[in-house]
């Protein structure tokens, strides 16, 4: 597509419940980023892959956190039994392969989760 | 530990005149910098980058400048316009590392 898609737009989920964020990033793009924005702070690293490979998820808060990239493009991060402290803009990110993630990422709308 | 830095949440000025943002890091790891540009219900997008082997980058009316030894780098905007003004996120990563690591942003407001 044009640009990175994530969906949904806005997800409202009640404590304790298992939420899922779809990211679809640009064709062809090898690297596909996850970032988590709280209110008022940076975007936070949380995970990346490199094609289907998951090379790099130091920045998952917990256990209740996954994400996956089976086929190399779409991207799914699991949030499970979601808690207060989740709620947060997820943002996902592609880039071309990781040599030209160096010169920046194109990142989608993000997706704003209230856990309630 | 905050390793990016970006000491003003805010910054004003005429339609115009330069627009300074600021960034600090404490990583001496960092060898590639960038600033991304953010509208409200959007995601960011980018700006402009440098290499820690170059001191100044320039793309139209953005400039970033590094200063590797105060650990400092600025974005520079000349002339300001009223579609500049956004949070502007300064961002750090080390070479193939593949993630980077941002400050908390700068609210940029261009007045006409």
């Amino acid at each position: 597509g044009a640009g990175v898609s994530q969906s949904p737009r806005y997800k409202v989920a009640k404590r304790g419940q298992d939420v899922a964020l779809r990211c679809d990033p640009i064709s062809g793009h090898v690297s596909l980023f996850w970032y988590q924005q709280a209110l008022g702070q940076g975007p936070e690293f949380l995970t990346y892959f490199q094609n289907e490979a998951q090379l790099d998820k130091s920045g998952l808060p917990s256990d209740r956190f996954f994400a996956e990239r089976p086929e190399g493009s779409v991207s799914t991060l699991k949030i499970q039994r979601t808690q207060q402290e989740d709620s947060a803009v997820y943002l996902c990110a592609s880039s071309l392969d990781l040599v030209r993630a160096q010169a920046g990422y194109t990142f989608g709308s993000g997706t704003r989760l209230t856990v309630v | 530990d905050q390793q990016v830095k970006q000491n003003s949440p805010s910054l004003s000025v005429q339609e115009g005149r330069i627009s300074i943002l600021n960034c600090d890091y404490t990583n001496s790891m960092f060898d590639y910098f960038l600033w991304y540009k953010k509208y409200p219900a959007e995601g960011p997008t980018f700006l402009i980058s440098i290499s820690s082997i170059k001191d100044k980058n320039e793309d139209g009316r953005f400039t970033v400048f590094l200063n590797k030894s105060a650990k400092h780098l600025s974005l520079h905007i000349v002339p300001s316009q009223p579609g500049d003004s956004a949070v502007y996120f300064c961002a750090a990563s080390v070479t193939n590392a593949g993630k980077s690591t941002f400050g908390d942003g700068t609210t940029l407001t261009v007045k006409p």
